[in-house]
C-alpha cells in the first residue's frame, strides 16, 4: 500500500494561503492522490483528489509535482472554519472497491 | 436526505458483551464501509461491502463481523467486546469503487461516527 508522510501540525493565519505538504513517493501510476479532512471529531469530508494534472473545486486547489511523488494542498484563503485534520491519502482499487489507507494528517490550525 | 445515519452515536459495554452498529444510507450508494478510530490516529478500514449481499476485510477485522442483507444498511457486529475495541467507529459509502468514471469523484460520505467505550 502506497503511505503518505504530512507534517503532524501547521499554523497558518487567517485570510492567507494555507499551503499543506504530502509525500507520497511509493505511489503507483493509477493510484489517486485524496484529500480528505476532519473538524473536530466529526466524520471526514471530501475535499478534492488528482491523478497527475493539478486540479481545482470550490474548497482548494491540489498540485501534483511531475514525478508524483508529492503534493501540495492549497486553501486559497484560509478562515477559521478550516481548522481541521487533514488527510493525504492515496487511494487504489481492490476487488473492485476504492481502498483509502489514512495517515495521522497535519492538524492545521488557523489563527485569528 | 439525510445521507449516512450511524446507530447508536454512544454506547458502553463491558468486556464480553456484544453489540451491533447499524450504518444506514439513503443514496442508493453500492459500497459501504466500517472504519474505527483511535486517539491521535487516522482511520483504519474495518470491513467493507461492494455491494448487498457481499462483504470483505479491511485492515482490521479480526473482532468484527459484518452483514449486507439490504444495500442500504450495513451492520457492524461485535460478538464478544473487548477494551482494545474501544474506539470511534466511522461508516461511510460511495457510489461507486472504480475511478474514472463519468461524474463519478470517487469521494466517500462519512456519517458522524459511533463512539465505542469497552469496559
Amino acid at each position: 500500500d502506497a503511505k503518505t508522510t504530512q507534517p503532524t501540525s501547521m499554523d497558518c493565519a487567517e485570510g492567507r494561503a494555507a499551503n499543506l505538504p504530502c509525500n507520497h513517493s511509493t505511489i503507483s501510476g493509477n493510484e489517486y492522490v485524496y484529500w480528505y479532512r476532519q473538524i473536530h471529531s466529526q466524520g471526514p469530508q471530501y475535499i478534492i483528489h488528482g491523478l497527475k494534472n493539478n486540479e481545482t473545486n470550490e474548497m482548494a486547489s491540489l498540485i501534483i509535482t511531475e514525478d508524483r511523488k508529492s503534493s501540495t494542498l492549497i486553501l486559497p484563503h484560509a478562515t477559521l472554519r478550516d481548522t481541521a485534520v487533514y488527510y493525504c491519502i492515496v487511494r487504489f482499487i481492490i476487488q473492485g472497491a476504492q481502498k483509502l489507507v489514512f495517515g495521522q494528517g497535519t492538524r492545521l490550525t488557523i489563527n485569528p | 436526505n439525510a445521507g449516512v445515519t450511524q446507530t447508536p452515536k454512544f454506547r458502553v459495554l463491558k468486556t464480553g458483551q456484544s453489540m451491533t452498529l447499524l450504518c444506514a444510507q439513503d443514496m442508493n450508494h453500492e459500497y459501504m464501509y466500517w472504519y474505527r478510530q483511535d486517539p491521535g490516529m487516522g482511520l483504519r478500514l474495518i470491513h467493507y461491502s461492494v455491494g448487498e449481499g457481499t462483504t470483505a476485510k479491511g485492515e482490521v477485522p479480526d473482532g468484527y463481523n459484518v452483514s449486507r442483507l439490504k444495500k442500504q444498511n450495513f451492520l457492524l457486529g461485535l460478538e464478544s467486546a473487548a477494551p482494545s475495541q474501544t474506539s470511534v467507529y466511522f461508516c461511510a459509502s460511495s457510489p461507486h469503487g472504480a475511478a474514472g468514471l463519468v461524474g463519478n469523484t470517487g469521494e466517500l460520505f462519512f456519517g458522524e461516527g459511533s463512539r465505542l467505550t469497552v469496559l
